[in-house]
């Protein structure tokens, strides 16, 4: 079955103990993001990659490294969590081109106590 | 700046019509989407649209006017399962990534 799947779907956790959240995809899509969703702002663009070792920061980029070492794999860093990174995370994929919809995991929430 | 605008909640009953707007202003334009998006899961792809006009799928339809920067998304025949936040995101610039608006909340009752 075509997916994204993301892992861990929940978790809590304190400050400053350095987190991964797993992001894969089997679609041999060649362009992934991560995004956060909080209450009254949507969705935005945290990271993307428009391929293997290219990756580019989104909207709001602060406190989040990527890395994009497989095609197929695209994990979500938080070296320091701090309290405001407590969100529901999705990460994305998509066939490279303007038209392409994206395809979403299942998302992750994440608590910074 | 870049902006996309939508109605925050809307209301409806089962069977009936509902019109859902979306206004944007980017810095160019490379087609416009709709997502739905249910309480807890993951949006999932409904529409899109680069030329003017309308696209229609089964009960949605989706209607670009670019020169207006303005698209609705109409569903039809509502259903209680139609009960989601529904998205809309625009591509600006070619090869950039998407700008999501805040999304309009449906309630639909019986």
């Amino acid at each position: 079955e075509a997916q994204v799947t993301q892992n861990p779907r929940y978790l809590i956790t304190v400050t400053g103990k350095k987190l991964t959240v797993t992001c894969s995809q089997n679609m041999n899509h060649e362009y992934m993001s991560w995004y956060r969703q909080d209450p009254g702002l949507g969705l935005r663009q945290i990271y993307y990659s428009m391929n293997v070792e290219v990756t580019d920061k989104g909207d709001v980029p602060e406190g989040y490294k990527v890395s994009r070492k497989e095609k197929r794999n695209f994990p979500l860093i938080l070296e320091s969590p701090s309290p405001n990174q407590t969100s529901l995370y999705f990460c994305a994929s998509s066939f490279r081109g303007d038209h392409q919809p994206q395809h979403f995991g299942d998302g992750t929430r994440l608590s910074i106590l | 700046g870049q902006n996309i605008d939508q109605p925050t909640e809307m209301t409806a009953t089962e069977g009936a019509i509902v019109q859902i707007n979306c206004t944007y202003q980017t810095s160019g334009f490379n087609g416009l989407f709709w997502y739905q998006q249910h309480a807890g899961e993951a949006p999932t792809f409904l529409s899109y649209n680069v030329l003017d006009g309308l696209e229609e799928k089964g009960r949605f339809s989706s209607f670009l006017s670019r020169s207006k920067g303005y698209s609705y998304l109409l569903l039809k025949e509502l259903q209680m399962k139609d009960s989601a936040s529904y998205l809309c995101a625009v591509r600006g610039q070619a090869g950039t990534a998407l700008i999501f608006g805040k999304g309009t909340t449906l309630s639909v009752s019986s």
